[in-house]
């Protein structure tokens, strides 16, 4: 079965640097995946998704990229802020168009 | 526009009790719905989707089900809690290439 793997120590870094989150996973490339941000307490909030032939994605201050030769996609925030502080998912399509499937998140923190 | 409303935000239930989590959305028709389950500190468990009214799939044998009576709302039951049954549990609707929707959660509390 697929298996999702995203780092789970907090990535900890200093405002206006670029935050560089990983996330990996086994067996088949998804056609789909996605990254989300979670506040706590609160519901993930959908980020960017990217598909199988895309190699990179972009909005705004965010970038995704996704190789499939290593298994693997980044997920970067340029020019981070104390306000991008959360936790980041990532979530595969699975082998049902109808299902996707979370890694358990990065937590990121921003000082100032 | 579309949202999905999730309640109660919190529940505390004794082992052993009935749980009935509702779901329901607007601004959309058909849509495939799903609860997960996020426990402290962990990813989120994918427990049931939904393509449609009465069809269910499960993902995870386990003290729960789920159902269905219409087709913008989305029912997660158990007939008797367990202390594992506590966590977060997520109502989602997916919003084709713009990802899921989820709700706004409900913290459950199994003593």
């Amino acid at each position: 079965s697929q298996k999702i793997e995203q780092n789970s120590e907090a990535l900890n870094i200093q405002e206006g640097k670029t935050a560089t989150l990983t996330c990996n996973y086994t067996n088949y490339s998804p056609a789909y995946l996605q990254w989300y941000r979670q506040d706590p307490g609160r519901g993930p909030v959908f980020l960017l998704l990217i598909r199988e032939n895309e190699k990179e994605k972009r909005k705004e201050r965010l970038k995704v990229t996704f190789d499939t030769t290593l298994k693997q996609s980044l997920f970067h925030i340029t020019a981070s802020q104390p306000a991008d502080s959360a936790t980041y998912l990532c979530a595969f399509q699975g082998d049902n168009f109808n299902k996707f499937y979370f890694g358990s998140g990065t937590k990121l923190n921003v000082k100032p | 526009s579309q949202t999905i409303h999730q309640w109660p935000a919190t529940l505390v239930q004794p082992v052993g009790s009935p749980l009935s989590l509702e779901c329901t959305v607007e601004g959309t028709s058909n849509p495939n719905l799903y609860w997960y389950r996020q426990a402290a500190g962990r990813g989120l468990q994918l427990l049931f989707y939904s393509v449609g009214i009465g069809q269910i799939s499960s993902e995870v044998p386990q003290n729960l089900s789920a159902s269905r009576p219409q087709d913008r709302q989305f029912i997660l039951s158990s007939k008797k809690l367990l202390l594992s049954d506590s966590g977060f549990y997520l109502c989602a609707w997916i919003a084709g290439p713009y990802g899921y929707t989820f709700g706004s959660g409900t913290r459950l509390t199994v003593v």
